[in-house]
């Protein structure tokens, strides 16, 4: 099976744009979940989509959104892009429905840059 | 907000040699797991345990739970070179729930193995 696949792999943004990543879940996986990484914060969670409905969500400015396509795809986009958004964006992917947490499958990110 | 703290902070060890991070977390929860970051990469999930579980061993890992001192373990035994990597570990927050795909995560352990 193909892994999470995130694109773009690095993106470089001026203050003030806006920008799209985008996540392809292993096939069959349809719960998506967000991360934003850090060095001062760490791993931080954005927000979870599951059979397109946000299920879950972070203490994020309405800046970050998010959305989910029928075929478990999932875009999160940030926008008036500000300093402290350059990071590594995670994105990871699981089976879901309503078992608790369960082990998620993670892409190799999208490192923003803002200048 | 981390839910927990990784200690050490930092960990540099020889090739054969074991290593144990440590892991303490703030609140009640369903199951707590290991995941392992190599640089600009994503993460690699290594291990789950549940709240009800105090052990669990996978090939050279071996992870305890105690959830009276809200605190775990890591121990990778006979390290190699490609152990070098930095290991957090991750809870669903909120016990008796599900918390729909949002994991906290600690804030790290850096390990490095020489070979």
């Amino acid at each position: 099976k193909a892994g999470v696949t995130q694109t773009p792999r690095y993106l470089i943004k001026t203050r003030g744009q806006q920008v799209t990543l985008s996540c392809s879940p292993i096939s069959g996986h349809r719960s998506v979940s967000w991360y934003q990484q850090t060095p001062g914060q760490g791993l931080q969670f954005l927000f979870e989509y599951f059979s397109e409905t946000q299920r879950n969500k972070g203490n994020f400015p309405g800046r970050f959104s998010g959305r989910q396509f029928s075929n478990s795809r999932s875009e999160m986009n940030v926008s008036t892009l500000e300093l402290g958004d350059s990071a590594l964006y995670l994105c990871a992917s699981s089976p879901g429905g309503t078992m608790g947490n369960q082990p998620q499958h993670f892409g190799d990110g999208t490192r923003l840059s803002i200048l | 907000s981390q839910q927990g703290e990784e200690d050490p902070q930092a960990l540099s060890i020889q090739e054969g040699e074991n290593a144990t991070m440590n892991c303490s977390y703030k609140t009640s929860i369903n199951n707590l797991q290991w995941y392992r970051q190599n640089s600009g990469r994503g993460l690699v999930h290594l291990i789950l345990i549940r709240s009800n579980e105090r052990e669990k061993h996978s090939g050279r890992l071996r992870v305890t739970l105690d959830t009276s001192k809200k605190s775990s373990s890591l121990l990778i035994t006979a390290s190699r070179a490609a152990d070098t990597a930095s290991y957090f570990c991750a809870t669903d927050a909120e016990a008796g729930g599900t918390s729909y795909g949002k994991l906290t995560f600690g804030q790290g352990t850096i390990l490095t193995v020489h070979p």
